[in-house]
């Protein structure tokens, strides 16, 4: 069963650091990864989907990687906002199944 | 901007009883699912939905839960008989294409369900 880790599981970071989150999973046959924002009580939202066969994404501020082959995946955030605090999910599809790691929660610090 | 809906945004129940958990999907999207999340908890695969039937489901989705989509804008998750274990947060979401062109998932706000 595929198996999804998240690391650091909480950040503090002060306004404008960059900064890595990271994604790990077990089973490297996946057919797409997806970084998630979650704010407290609400639903997800979707930051960038990076298909299998893809090495990176890229949307505004925010950049991520997929090595497949380690099973891992990392979420770059660059400069920093207090608005980028939340929680940050990652999800990977394996066969017909998605699994969700337990996040990494942002504080960004003004 | 299109968006997926879900309604309530909060149902209590008393253990024991029926509820049907609603969420209206993209328009254009031919993909549905189903997640939930209990408190403090990751993100759980309940079921995904394609052509008025179930694709996929996990070991979560027994007996106890069903999926509809009674008409051409509502998509259903019911709980047959709740346990106090089904208090959580369901999240419904929709993707236009399907798990082989691994497209975008868009999630609704969900619904917290509260089982006493």
């Amino acid at each position: 069963k595929q198996e999804v880790t998240q690391i650091p599981a909480a950040l503090s970071v002060p306004e404008g650091e960059n900064l890595v989150l990271n994604c790990s999973f077990t089973d490297s046959a996946i057919y797409n990864l997806q970084w998630f924002r979650q704010d407290p009580g609400k639903g997800l939202t979707s930051l960038l989907l990076i298909q299998s066969s893809q090495r990176e994404q890229t949307s505004g501020r925010l950049n991520a990687s997929l090595d497949k082959s380690s099973g891992r995946s990392t979420l770059y955030i660059a400069a920093s906002q207090p608005g980028d605090s939340a929680t940050y999910l990652c999800a990977v599809r394996t066969g017909n199944q998605f699994y969700f790691g337990t996040g990494t929660s942002l504080t960004v610090i003004p | 901007e299109p968006e997926v809906t879900q309604t309530p945004s909060h149902q209590v129940t008393q253990m024991g009883q029926e509820v049907i958990l609603r969420c209206v999907p993209i328009s254009n999207h031919l993909y549905f699912y189903w997640y939930r999340q209990i408190l403090g908890q990751k993100v759980e695969f309940l079921v995904s939905f394609y052509n008025n039937e179930i694709s996929e489901k996990s070991e979560i989705f027994d007996d106890q839960f069903s999926v509809e989509r009674p008409d051409g804008s509502n998509f259903t998750l019911k709980i047959r008989s709740t346990k106090l274990e089904d208090s959580a947060m369901y999240f419904c979401a929709s993707s236009e294409l399907g798990n082989v062109l691994g497209n975008e998932q868009f999630f609704g706000p969900g619904t917290r369900l509260t089982v006493l």
